[in-house]
């Protein structure tokens, strides 16, 4: 298997604009994280789903970012409208169960918001 | 105070050396996640314990419910050790909280 695949890993864009991150997880994984990793803060659980349901968005932000799971294997992190408080290293992490199971991460987008 | 917290935040060893790194918590947890980031950014989970010890190579986990502390150790460090190492507790709530993490420097 390839892992934990995300695209793009190098987005820059300019303020106000909408920010698609995409990833794709390890095939039989059930579980999908959305990370933020920034100086200030370090690493942010930002949501997670189980079986394509979102079980704790509770460190999402705010309504600017949403995220889905269209199937099993795919997930979208959306930001609109994006703002330079953005620009972070966005990862994503699979496992088979949320708080049992070893999490594999992909290799991160890093955002620019400019 | 936080949730999660980590020391020494950072360290410097000579290859060779036997490391330590603490995690403390406040919080009743259901499992604690020790990850590496290399320098590059890349991120690897090391360990998952709920309980007792682990061991993989030269890493070796240890966790004490009762005292809500976890210890990494690194024996005969490398310089391909060098890296930053979170902690990362599952609370009871099934809400994950990091620490700070420790920056390692194994220096030849």
């Amino acid at each position: 298997d390839a892992g934990v695949i995300q695209s793009p890993r190098h987005e820059v864009t300019e303020m106000g604009q909408e920010v698609t991150l995409r990833c794709k997880l390890i095939s039989g994984h059930n579980s999908l994280f959305w990370y933020r990793q920034t100086m200030m803060r370090g690493l942010e659980l930002l949501i997670y789903f189980n079986n394509n349901v979102p079980i704790d968005d509770s460190g999402m932000p705010e309504d600017r970012f949403s995220a889905k799971m269209p199937n099993a294997s795919f997930s979208t992190l959306k930001i609109q409208p994006s703002e330079p408080r953005d620009s972070a290293v966005y990862f994503c992490a699979s496992s088979f169960r949320p708080s049992t199971d070893t999490q594999y991460f992909g290799p991160g987008t890093r955002l620019t918001v400019l | 105070k936080n949730e999660v917290e980590q020391s020494p935040q950072n360290l410097t060893a000579q290859e060779g050396e036997f490391i330590t790194i603490n995690c403390s918590y406040s919080v009743g947890i259901s499992a604690l996640h020790w990850l590496q980031q290399h320098p590059g950014g890349g991120i690897v989970s090391l360990f998952m314990l709920s309980s007792g010890k682990k061991k993989h190579g030269r890493l070796i986990a240890t966790i004490n419910i009762q005292e809500k502390h976890s210890s990494l150790h690194i024996t005969a460090s490398h310089p391909r050790d060098s890296a930053v190492y979170i902690c990362a507790v599952w609370t009871s709530g099934s809400r994950l909280t990091f620490g700070e993490g420790t920056q390692l420097t194994v220096n030849p």
